[in-house]
């Protein structure tokens, strides 16, 4: 299957600071990229819909304003944790969809954030 | 609605025996249900599909089947072994819903030798 890079795997933060997590697609473009955030021992709960060349499109109950989302370019998303606090601390996933290989789904390996 | 009910939240069986998980959704427009496997602390992996115009779709032990009357798909898994232990996820993507994944709430399976 194609393969999606997610950087970085593991962060440790200060209370108040900013975290940039990038989710590349490697082998495929992808005009949609998704991001989920998932607390342990709990399913993957979608956050945003980035679109290239676009604004995100925020699930209800998402501060767009705290996770902001650029999709700049075919094989790039990022999200900015903004101002960050403890209860931020989650396990944050990306997905590409290959649009050629029928809308499959393909998810970076997660992004392990702490936040103290 | 988009949710997705999943039966059972948790699943042990003995390695050889089989495994079956199963889940339910709501909206009739959804066309296309991806299962996923999770281990822990790594990505879901996509262990098996089907679309809305097929009723079962066999992979080696891995097997799914969908019954869009009634509204549920269910995973089957024969011959389980112990590398088979991982949490799965059932999903779905509703036609027109932007392609948006909605996840099931997961099963932990757990073979024991």
């Amino acid at each position: 299957g194609a393969v999606v890079s997610q950087h970085p795997s593991w962060v440790i933060c200060k209370s108040g600071t900013s975290v940039k997590i990038e989710c590349r697609s490697l082998d495929f473009q992808a005009t949609t990229m998704f991001w989920y955030r998932q607390f342990p021992k709990q399913s993957l709960m979608l956050m945003a819909t980035s679109n290239e060349g676009s604004k995100a499109t925020y699930e209800q109950g998402v501060e767009k304003d705290k996770f902001l989302i650029n999709h700049a370019s075919l094989t790039l998303s990022t999200l900015t944790v903004t101002s960050a606090h403890p209860e931020d601390s989650s396990f944050y996933i990306c997905s590409a969809r290959d649009q050629a290989a029928k809308n499959i789904q393909y998810f970076g390996a997660g992004t392990r954030l702490s936040v103290l | 609605g988009e949710n997705v009910e999943q039966h059972p939240s948790t699943l042990s069986v003995q390695e050889g025996d089989s495994a079956v998980i199963k889940c339910t959704y709501s909206d009739s427009a959804s066309n296309y249900f991806p299962w996923y496997k999770q281990e822990l602390g790594k990505r879901p992996q996509l262990i098996i599909d089907i679309r809305s115009n097929v009723g079962e779709k066999k992979d080696q032990r891995i097997a799914v089947t969908l019954n869009k009357t009634a509204k549920h798909f269910s995973l089957h898994i024969t011959e389980t072994q112990p590398e088979d232990s991982a949490v799965y996820f059932c999903s779905q993507i509703l036609t027109g819903g932007g392609n948006k994944l909605t996840f099931g709430t997961g099963t932990q399976l757990k073979v024991e030798l």
